[in-house]
């Protein structure tokens, strides 16, 4: 059972419009919440991360929006690119974050 | 700095055969974990270490060994493969252990094949 939940599998958005990736996750004890941008053939990278200290936490045309009583958080991507095509995971993790635990992951294809 | 490096980048493996898979950082980092990669399944923990000396088990570690005898060296050892055990493999550094939240910093990743 994946403690961590994300949807949609995959998403197709036409350049210069809005991706929205969504997560749920079940353990309270998560306090670390980044998101990882992975392309093909290379291994993810932190794209931009969120403590439940702050609800939203922007870094240029990415957000993080966070609903702790929710236990969920989402990734905004604005004005999106066609070099933002890519798979996106969202994750969570307790205490300084080295066990991550990830959603099954979100394939991006923003049409030009 | 190389950053993570993971050899082979591919490896073709029949049923019962054992081997290893390697990783490599140059940037003094204490953790380093493996992760497999399924599609659907997002990155599954397998193994981790916070220093040299030190390992312990994530969520699926059956099948896998790991020993940690230098800081930069963090091997996976498949004992006999399995087809489930086809996947691709991640290893992954960060700075420490302490209070704070530290970066996950992956390698590029071993493609594994089991027949």
């Amino acid at each position: 059972q994946q403690q961590v939940k994300q949807s949609p599998q995959s998403l197709i958005v036409q350049k210069g419009g809005i991706s929205i990736i969504n997560c749920a996750y079940e353990n309270t004890a998560f306090d670390y919440f980044p998101w990882y941008q992975q392309f093909p053939g290379k291994g993810p990278a932190l794209l931009i991360a969120i403590r439940p200290d702050v609800s939203e936490k922007k870094e240029g045309r990415f957000t993080i929006s966070f609903n702790k009583s929710a236990k969920q958080f989402s990734l905004h991507i604005m004005d999106s690119q066609p070099g933002d095509s890519a798979t996106y995971f969202c994750a969570a993790a307790s205490g300084a974050g080295n066990k991550l635990t990830f959603g099954g992951g979100t394939r991006v294809l923003v049409k030009p | 700095n190389a950053g993570v490096t993971q050899t082979p980048k591919f490896q073709v493996l029949k049923t019962g055969q054992s081997m290893t898979l390697q990783c490599a950082q140059d940037m003094n980092h204490e953790y380093m974990s493996w992760y497999r990669q399924d599609p659907g399944m997002g990155l599954r923990l397998i193994h981790y270490s916070v220093g040299a000396g030190i390992t312990d088990q994530g969520e699926v570690p059956n099948g896998y060994n790991v020993s940690r005898s230098t800081t930069e060296d963090f091997p996976l050892r498949l004992l006999s493969a399995a087809p489930s055990q086809t996947s691709v493999y991640f290893c992954a550094s960060s700075y420490g252990t302490g209070t704070g939240v530290y970066e996950q910093y992956f390698g590029p990743g071993t493609r594994l094949t089991v027949t």
